[in-house]
């Protein structure tokens, strides 16, 4: 089983900091790690799939990079309504799996 | 515009079978490339996968739970099913169908970009 280790787990900043959050695969999986924002009591959004291509309607201050075993989020300059939760997730195991990361939770400094 | 509603019980015994649905709209289950999975998240955790159909009738099972699980759907009704069988306390959670668009080659990462609000189901006597 491919297991997704996410840091840190927990993120304090401010409005306008650039905040970045990293998931390391343990095995390589390509290109094959997405990216989703969950708010308080919501479901999950997706935010980037393929490592970097940004799903639709999602603001460009979101990015992401990465390829094989290790991969980053980017948030270029915070909003008030990023404050979340965010997880990556792969799809790359064969037979297929769809593991998510354990969360980093980004709050208010 | 795809939508989709989970419903069932919110409240079963520990040892019990839960039987939970997925109604999708705005597109059909009859279509090739439809997939719909679960992912459930206990309170305060992380986000874990459960099953997945595809559009195929190909079906996927999380490990861990394989031996608890069976997926189905009906695409009379577009709709499909997710059996838990056995439950216990640990398996409190809110359950999640979502839709998985697959990766490709050029495209990879097979994503959820389509998620039911989800509904929390309590395992307790």
């Amino acid at each position: 089983d491919i297991q997704m280790t996410q840091s840190p787990s927990s993120l304090s900043a401010s409005v306008g900091d650039r905040v970045t959050i990293t998931c390391r695969a343990s095995q390589s999986i390509n290109r094959n790690l997405n990216w989703y924002q969950q708010r308080p009591g919501k479901a999950p959004k997706l935010l980037i799939y393929g490592a970097s291509s940004l799903q639709s309607g999602v603001p460009s201050r979101f990015s992401g990079s990465g390829s094989g075993t290790d991969f980053t989020l980017t948030i270029s300059s915070l909003q008030p309504e990023d404050f979340a939760t965010y997880y990556c997730q792969q799809s790359v195991s064969t037979p297929p799996e769809y593991t998510f990361g354990q969360g980093t939770k980004l709050e208010i400094k | 515009q795809i939508t989709l509603n989970e419903s069932g019980p919110t409240l079963v015994e520990p040892t019990q079978t839960l039987t939970l649905t997925c109604t999708l709209t705005g597109s059909s289950l009859s279509t090739a490339r439809v997939n719909l999975g679960w992912i459930r998240q206990p309170p305060g955790k992380a986000l874990e996968w459960l099953a997945l159909i595809y559009w195929d009738d190909d079906k996927r099972y999380s490990p861990s739970l394989k031996t608890r699980l069976s997926i189905t759907k009906d695409t009379s009704k577009n709709q499909v099913v997710l059996i838990m069988t056995n439950m216990d306390p640990v398996d409190t959670a809110t359950y999640y169908c979502a839709h998985l668009t697959a990766g490709t080659y050029s495209v990879p990462g097979s994503r959820f970009d389509y998620w039911g609000q989800g509904m929390l189901v309590t395992v307790s006597s």
